[in-house]
């Protein structure tokens, strides 16, 4: 079993439709990123959380620590966010540092016009 | 802010072959990690470096692969010789030391296609 589990794999949605994508993990962690990776291009990062909740625009992650588990959502979707979304969780480094970073295998949105 | 720079920005070598990426992280993040993504999978740690010291590079095919960071700044990643299954994008990512949960930058990446 992967440390990080994404679902769904692969979302089509409508224009304007709310969309959740969900990851869950297995590892102690000290933080949790949402990466967003368009084709062809490079990766970004869109959240990094630890606790709660996080809003930026119309992306909205959060994190349940107990559960182990993290959504990113966005709402009214449009096909420019037509994209990979990765979640990938900070694994809790030594000495002040970063530890490893551990990705899911990403969900592929696409948003239909 | 100039984000991580990479180079090149594609590269088709032949099997066995030499070839060798660059990375200019962020001025003033300590921070630097090298990820080799499969098509269709997500990223892979290669090797984190802690200024020019190396942190983890416990999935690094040493036998083939090697990484530097001379002078704690910009890096270089090499492969030799190639192998097909080397074919992938090559991202470098930094983050700053002094807050372990500094948000990760990634560059660009570096598509890496072995014939």
């Amino acid at each position: 079993k992967n440390e990080v589990e994404q679902s769904p794999q692969n979302l089509t949605a409508q224009e304007g439709e709310f969309i959740t994508i969900n990851c869950s993990y297995s590892v102690g962690i000290s933080a949790l990123h949402w990466l967003q990776q368009h084709p062809g291009g490079g990766i970004v990062s869109l959240f990094m959380l630890s606790s709660g909740k996080k809003k930026h625009g119309r992306l909205i992650a959060t994190i349940n620590i107990q559960e182990k588990h993290s959504s990113l959502h966005i709402t009214a979707s449009h096909p420019r966010d037509s994209a990979v979304y990765i979640c990938a969780v900070s694994t809790r480094g030594y000495g002040g540092s970063q530890g490893n970073l551990i990705f899911g295998k990403g969900t592929k949105l696409s948003v239909k016009p | 802010e100039a984000g991580v720079a990479q180079s090149p920005r594609y590269k088709i070598i032949e099997k066995r072959q030499s070839v060798a990426f660059w990375c200019n992280p962020i001025s003033g993040h300590a921070t630097l990690y090298w990820y080799q993504q499969i098509l269709g999978q997500g990223p892979k740690l290669l090797i984190q470096f802690q200024n020019n010291g190396v942190v983890d590079d416990s999935q690094l095919p040493k036998d083939r692969f090697s990484a530097e960071r001379l002078k704690g700044v910009d890096s270089t990643l090499k492969i030799q010789p190639a192998k097909l299954e080397d074919s992938a994008v090559y991202l470098c990512a930094s983050s700053s030391f002094r807050d372990r949960n500094e948000k990760l930058f990634f560059g660009s990446g570096t598509q890496l296609s072995v014939l």
